[in-house]
C-alpha cells in the first residue's frame, strides 16, 4: 500500500472549515484514499473514503487531485467535538486492514 | 447499544502473567480485527479474521493468540506478559473483507508491571 504524509499537528477555529491535507504521490491505480479519526481515549472512527472523485457525505468532504497524489479532507463547519487525531490511509480496496500513519493532531480552538 | 464492546477497559497486570481481552459485536458482521496501539499512538494491525477464520497475522510473537469461538466474537489472549506488551488494544468489525468502514471498540488499556 502507498505511504501517506501528513502534517504532525493543526489548529482551527470554531465554526470555520478544517481543510486537512495527505499527500500519497506514490498511489497505485485501485488504491483507495480513506479517513479515519481517533478522538482521544477512542477508537478510530471512518469518516470517508474514494477513489478518484470527490466525496461528500455528512461528516466531511474528501477532495481528491486530479493526478490523486493528493487529497484534503474537509471539515466544513468544524465544532471542538472535532478535535482528534485524522488519519489519512491508502489502501486497495480488496485488502482487509487499514495500516494508520502517524496522522495530524487537529486541534479546534474557541 | 454499543456496537463493539471490549472487555476490560483497563487490565493491570504483572510480567509473566496470562491475560485475556473479551471483544463482541452485535453489527452481524464477518470479519474483525485485533489492533495494537502503543505508547507512540501507532495504531498497529495484528490479526483479522473473516467467519471465524484466520486472515491476517502480522508479526505478532505467538504468545498472542487470537479466538474466534463464533462471528460476533473474537477474544485475545497473552501468554507470558512482558512490558513491552503494555499498550491499549483496539478491537473492531467490519460486514466483510476489505470492507470501507471498520467500527472499532473503545479499547483496552493494558499495563504490564
Amino acid at each position: 500500500d502507498a505511504k501517506t504524509t501528513q502534517p504532525p499537528s493543526m489548529d482551527c477555529a470554531e465554526g470555520r472549515a478544517a481543510n486537512l491535507p495527505c499527500n500519497h504521490s506514490t498511489i497505485s491505480g485501485n488504491e483507495y484514499v480513506y479517513w479515519y479519526r481517533q478522538i482521544h481515549s477512542q477508537g478510530p472512527q471512518y469518516i470517508i473514503h474514494g477513489l478518484k472523485n470527490n466525496e461528500t457525505n455528512e461528516m466531511a468532504s474528501l477532495i481528491i487531485t486530479e493526478d490523486r497524489k493528493s487529497s484534503t479532507l474537509i471539515l466544513p463547519h468544524a465544532t471542538l467535538r472535532d478535535t482528534a487525531v485524522y488519519y489519512c490511509i491508502v489502501r486497495v480496496d480488496s485488502n482487509n486492514d487499514m495500516r494508520f500513519g502517524a496522522g495530524t493532531r487537529l486541534t479546534v480552538k474557541p | 447499544d454499543t456496537a463493539v464492546s471490549q472487555t476490560p477497559k483497563y487490565l493491570v497486570t504483572q510480567m509473566g502473567n496470562d491475560k485475556s481481552i473479551k471483544c463482541e459485536q452485535n453489527l452481524g458482521h464477518d470479519t474483525m480485527y485485533w489492533y495494537k496501539q502503543d505508547s507512540k499512538k501507532f495504531l498497529k494491525i495484528m490479526f483479522s479474521y473473516n467467519n471465524k477464520e484466520l486472515i491476517i497475522n502480522e508479526t505478532v510473537p505467538n504468545r498472542f493468540s487470537p479466538k474466534s469461538p463464533d462471528k460476533a466474537h473474537l477474544n485475545l489472549h497473552i501468554n507470558s506478559l512482558e512490558l513491552g506488551d503494555s499498550a491499549v488494544y483496539f478491537c473492531a468489525s467490519s460486514s466483510g473483507q476489505g470492507y470501507y468502514e471498520q467500527y472499532f471498540g473503545p479499547g483496552t488499556r493494558l499495563t504490564v508491571t
